[in-house]
């Protein structure tokens, strides 16, 4: 079956400590995107890459890092400097239409991160 | 500046009536748009959209209806299904920019 997976679902990290969550898609799909989403608010942009080995920050992306050194991958790092990692984060990917850009994304089930 | 903004955090409605979730957006170089239903500590997906050159798309009971000259959008459902109860986002794209900029979402609740 074709999707998007990010594992794990549930992560606990102590404080201080760098974190990589995983993202992967057999979809073939040129875009992934990297967003947070905290309780009763909306879904914020970390970082997003058109192609590989190319990607741009969001509207979040301090205290986080990530590569694309393979269209299937999109590795994001939580690191130390993030004041406040604790929330539920989620990957996405979209394929590129032409007429309309980038089409709609399709999401992983997420990941909840909790720092403790 | 939010530039996709769903002003209405929660919606009500009863089953088999029609529901009505609004959206508004500020960037005029938005020429698509898209609406995503998500159920809790799960990823969102996608509903339907409508490209900024049509002002209605119509997917079974669900029907986007895109005003420009307001910025205005909206996604209607009838009937309502108690299944339907999830959060809504509305979101826009700028052509090529490659992003997709999100709402803070709507949480419909359809009681039987």
């Amino acid at each position: 079956d074709g999707g998007i997976t990010q594992s794990p679902k549930y992560l606990f990290r102590k404080e201080g400590q760098n974190v990589t969550l995983s993202c992967e898609q057999n979809l073939n799909h040129d875009a992934m995107y990297w967003y947070r989403q905290d309780p009763g608010q909306g879904l914020r942009l970390i970082y997003y890459s058109q192609i590989v080995n190319d990607f741009q920050k969001g509207d979040i992306a301090e205290g986080y890092s990530v590569s694309r050194e393979k269209k299937e991958s999109f590795p994001l790092t939580v690191t130390s400097a993030q004041k406040n990692p604790t929330a539920f984060y989620l990957c996405a990917s979209s394929i590129y239409t032409g007429t309309s850009g980038f089409g709609e994304q399709f999401f992983g089930p997420g990941t909840r991160l909790t720092v403790l | 500046d939010q530039q996709v903004k769903q002003n209405s955090p929660s919606l009500s409605v009863q089953e088999g009536r029609i529901s009505i979730l609004n959206c508004d957006y500020t960037n005029s170089m938005f020429d698509y748009f898209l609406w995503y239903k998500k159920y809790p500590a799960e990823g969102p997906t996608f509903l339907i959209s409508i490209s900024s050159i049509k002002d209605k798309n119509e997917d079974g009971r669900f029907t986007v209806f895109l005003n420009k000259s307001a910025k205005h959008l909206s996604l209607h459902i009838v009937p309502s299904q108690p299944g339907d109860s999830a959060v809504y986002f509305c979101a826009a794209n700028e052509r090529n920019a490659g992003k997709s900029t999100f709402g803070d979402g709507t949480t419909l609740t359809v009681k039987p």
